[in-house]
């Protein structure tokens, strides 16, 4: 069964500092994972995408995620926060070989940005 | 494309009433998801569909719930009857082809029931 885990609940940065949100799968089948953004009061927006080709995954906004096989890990991270950054961040997994378009979601992570 | 259309973006009704929320995925998207999210739970998914056809409605949490997909441009979910604790954000999402692709997400049904 497929089952994703966002290890950290609330991330607290500083403007022009790094971001690492943290993100763990399991999977039965080769996974395709994915980082979502949701802005207060707004629906999910795609940051980035892994589909089984490079693991260095580059989405908008700056941000980047590595798919790690060997530590099942999927973090996202950016090297300079930005206020606009704030949000909720949800790592998501998708089995290839499983359940056609089901897509599994993390808990999510709370990212605040301090001046 | 304007995207994925869900309305009402708000809804307020009385506990016992019936509610029903609206979707309208992107054109020529085959598939169709229905989300719910609450503080407690987080996002889970309720029941999705492929061409129109219900595929997986395990998520859905009780028979006061149903689901359904008359064409490829329009979906419904009533709550029948609706109590306080189904108040949540009701996320309607649609995607291209089998799992591995991208969903795309509408703005939300806020449901309150008082």
């Amino acid at each position: 069964a497929q089952s994703v885990t966002q290890l950290d609940s609330h991330v607290s940065v500083s403007e022009g500092t790094p971001v690492l949100l943290r993100c763990n799968y399991s999977s039965s089948y080769s996974p395709s994972l994915f980082w979502y953004v949701q802005h207060p009061n707004k629906g999910l927006q795609l940051l980035l995408k892994y589909t089984s080709a490079a693991t260095l995954v580059k989405g908008i906004n700056g941000f980047e995620a590595e798919f790690k096989k060997s530590e099942t890990s999927f973090h996202l991270t950016k090297p300079s926060a930005h206020m606009s950054d704030a949000a909720e961040y949800f790592c998501v997994v998708s089995d290839l070989g499983g359940s056609q378009g089901n897509l599994i979601f993390g808990k999510g992570t709370k990212l605040s940005v301090k001046p | 494309d304007a995207g994925v259309i869900q309305s009402p973006r708000h809804e307020v009704t009385e506990m016992g009433q019936e509610v029903t929320l609206r979707c309208k995925p992107i054109s020529g998207h085959d598939y169709l998801f229905w989300y719910r999210q609450t503080m407690m739970r987080g996002l889970e998914l309720l029941i999705y569909f492929n061409n129109n056809v219900p595929i997986d409605d395990s998520g859905m949490p009780e028979d006061r719930f149903s689901a359904k997909m008359p064409n490829a441009s329009f979906s419904t979910l009533k709550i029948q009857p609706s109590e306080p604790r189904d108040s949540a954000v009701y996320f309607c999402a649609s995607s291209l082809g089998a799992s591995g692709t991208e969903a795309f997400f509408g703005q939300g049904t806020r449901l309150t029931v008082v």
